[in-house]
This record gives C-alpha cells, sequence and structure tokens, in this order.
C-alpha cells in the first residue's frame, strides 16, 4: 500500500547534537511538508518543497533544515541551534496545488 | 492575517448523542477547507474536504461537514458519536488555485466521549 513511512518513532537528542528524521513516501506526490506538533499550539509548518531540489521556509524554520534531492524523500534535520527540540514532528505529502496532505505516523523527539 | 479558529478545546459528549465542532476562518478568498483527525501518537487523517459546489460535504466515518461563506465558518458535525471517535480534531485551510502552498491549521479540539 502506499503511504509515508517516518522513522524513526522515537529519537532522543543529546545537548549540542544534531539529529535528522526521515520521511520517505511512495505515493507519487510532488510536494512534502513538515509540521511540529506542540500540545495545545496545533501544527506549524517548518519546511516544505514543492519540487525536487527545491524548498520553502514555513513559520518556525529557525534551528531547522532539509533537503529534497529525491521526489520521494525529504529528511529533516533538527540542529544544535534549535534550542526547544522536543516535541511530535509530522510529514506530510501532497499532489499539486492545495490538496489534501497525507500524513505519516510522526516522530516523537525528546533531549537526553 | 490568515488564520484558522477552533473555539472550543476540550468537548465531551455522551455516546450516542451528536456532535458539532466548530470552525472558523480569516482568509481573503474563498479557500479550500478541510477537517483532519488524529489518535494518540498517529497522525493525521483526512476526514473530509470542502473544494466548491454543495456547501454540505460528507466524509468518511459519518461526518459531514457545511461550508457558510457568511460566517466564515466550516462546522463538522456528526448525528450519533461512538466511543472510538475520541481524539483530536484539526479544522485546516488552504487558498484556491495557488500550487504547493501549505495548509494553515487551528489548534484543534480534543473531543471525549463518555458512556
Amino acid at each position: 500500500d502506499g503511504g509515508i513511512t517516518q522513522s524513526p518513532k522515537y529519537l532522543f537528542r543529546k545537548e549540542g547534537q544534531n539529529v535528522t528524521l526521515s520521511c520517505e513516501q511512495n505515493l507519487n506526490h510532488d510536494a512534502m511538508y513538515w509540521y511540529r506538533q506542540d500540545p495545545g499550539q496545533g501544527l506549524r509548518l517548518i519546511y516544505y518543497s514543492q519540487i525536487v531540489n527545491d524548498f520553502q521556509k514555513g513559520d518556525i524554520a529557525e534551528g531547522y533544515s532539509v533537503s529534497r534531492e529525491k521526489k520521494e524523500s525529504f529528511p529533516l534535520t533538527v540542529t544544535s541551534a534549535q534550542k526547544n527540540p522536543t516535541a511530535f514532528y509530522l510529514c506530510a505529502s501532497s499532489y499539486k496545488g492545495v490538496q489534501p496532505q497525507h500524513f505519516g505516523d510522526g516522530t516523537r523527539l525528546s533531549i537526553l | 492575517a490568515q488564520s484558522v479558529t477552533q473555539p472550543d478545546i476540550h468537548i465531551t459528549v455522551s455516546e450516542g448523542a451528536s456532535l458539532e465542532l466548530r470552525c472558523n476562518y480569516s482568509y481573503g478568498a474563498t479557500p479550500y477547507l478541510f477537517w483532519y483527525v488524529q489518535s494518540p501518537g498517529q497522525g493525521l487523517q483526512l476526514l473530509l474536504k470542502y473544494f466548491s459546489g454543495d456547501t454540505l460535504v460528507q466524509g468518511i466515518k459519518g461526518f459531514e461537514a457545511e461550508f457558510k461563506r457568511s460566517q466564515s465558518s466550516f462546522n463538522l458535525r456528526k448525528p450519533s458519536v461512538h466511543w472510538s471517535d475520541a481524539a483530536e480534531y484539526f479544522c485546516a485551510v488552504g487558498p484556491q488555485g495557488q500550487a504547493g502552498t501549505a495548509l494553515i491549521f487551528g489548534k484543534g479540539t480534543t473531543l471525549s466521549v463518555s458512556s
């Protein structure tokens, strides 16, 4: 079945460490998105990409980086510059245009 | 500024009772509208969407929503709630006709179902 796979499900970061969250989709979607979810805050957009080798900052991009070298993959790196990285991270994808987004099951990142 | 407001943070409904979750949006033009549901520790699942046409849209799991342009609202309804409907619900909007633009989400409404 087609879908979005996020890994790992749980991730722990040490002080000063960069960590990378994986997101892979086999839906042949053009656009991919990263959201951060905190309790009571809803979903906040970190980065999104409409095509390969292109991406745009969302509302809270500081301390994060992404790449889009393949259509299927959109990894998110949480850098040491992100001082409050503890959150639930969701990856999504969609066809071009404003279409319903399909979501992965998320990665929960915590600080050691 | 573009925004989505879900006025109710938490709602408790008895099993078998009807449900209405409110969603209001602020947008420059008629947007595309969505409702998603999230179970704990999971991703979001699309319940229904409104792009154009009939303002009453049917979704999965027996949910429906009505678009009211004059009130800038897109409220979600279900005639009879089941215990499995307990989850967090998100309303989202997106601009018509723009390629690949991300959605704006409300902060969510948590639904509890009592027996």
